[in-house]
């Protein structure tokens, strides 16, 4: 049973213009959310973090969404930039401390 | 910048070889996990370790599985007989708080 869903495998953007990530969520108790930027062979490297209480996070070029009542959110970077490039991970808890579920991942690609 | 260190980096091992997966945790982290991910697949849960005991573990995380803090800095992952299908990417964690993890570079496993 998948709790946390990326449907888009594969997302392709120009530099410049906007990346929209999506994430799907089905346990309605997750309060924290993560979002991880991966590259070949190496760790997640955490992105940025948003809890339940807020339905939007901003940090320079990347911006969450939360939308509680979809169970959805989404990570906006913009500009997007060649560097960008990587597979992109949601994941989700419930409470403190607990395992983090992950989505499958969506491999974001910047054409310069 | 403080950093999760894992080793080795990879490790080729004889089905029903015993294991054990190192990591070094960020110093003044409290929670701390154990992740892996197959190829081609999703990054799956494995087990969370709090206050000196495993808080959490996952199916995966069986008999066969163990982990330890043994002297207050490493963090270790033992797999006592290794299966074919244990095969994947181990990824150590931690984090201050609840919530933001921190990841290793990972150790590739393989067992032959």
């Amino acid at each position: 049973d998948q709790q946390v869903k990326q449907n888009s495998p594969s997302l392709s953007v120009q530099e410049g213009r906007i990346s929209i990530l999506n994430c799907d969520y089905t346990n309605s108790m997750f309060d924290y959310f993560l979002w991880y930027k991966k590259y070949p062979a190496e760790g997640p490297t955490f992105l940025i973090s948003i809890s339940s209480i807020k339905d939007k996070n901003e940090d320079g070029r990347f911006t969450v969404f939360l939308n509680k009542s979809a169970k959805h959110l989404s990570l906006h970077i913009v500009p997007s930039q060649p560097g960008d490039s990587a597979v992109y991970f949601c994941a989700a808890s419930e409470g403190a401390g607990n395992q983090f579920y992950f989505g499958t991942g969506t491999s974001l690609t910047v054409i310069p | 910048e403080p950093e999760v260190t894992q080793t080795p980096s990879h490790q080729v091992t004889q089905m029903g070889q015993e294991v054990i997966l190192r990591c070094v945790p960020i110093s003044n982290h409290l929670y701390f996990y154990w992740y892996r991910q197959i190829l081609g697949q999703k990054v799956e849960f494995l087990v969370s370790f709090y206050n000196n005991e495993i808080s959490e573990k996952s199916e995966i995380f069986d008999d066969q599985f163990s982990v330890e803090r043994p002297d207050g800095s490493n963090f270790t992952l033992k797999i006592r007989s290794t299966k074919l299908e244990d095969s994947a990417m181990y990824f150590c964690a931690s984090a201050w708080l609840a919530g933001e993890l921190f990841f290793g570079e990972g150790s590739r496993l393989t067992v032959l």
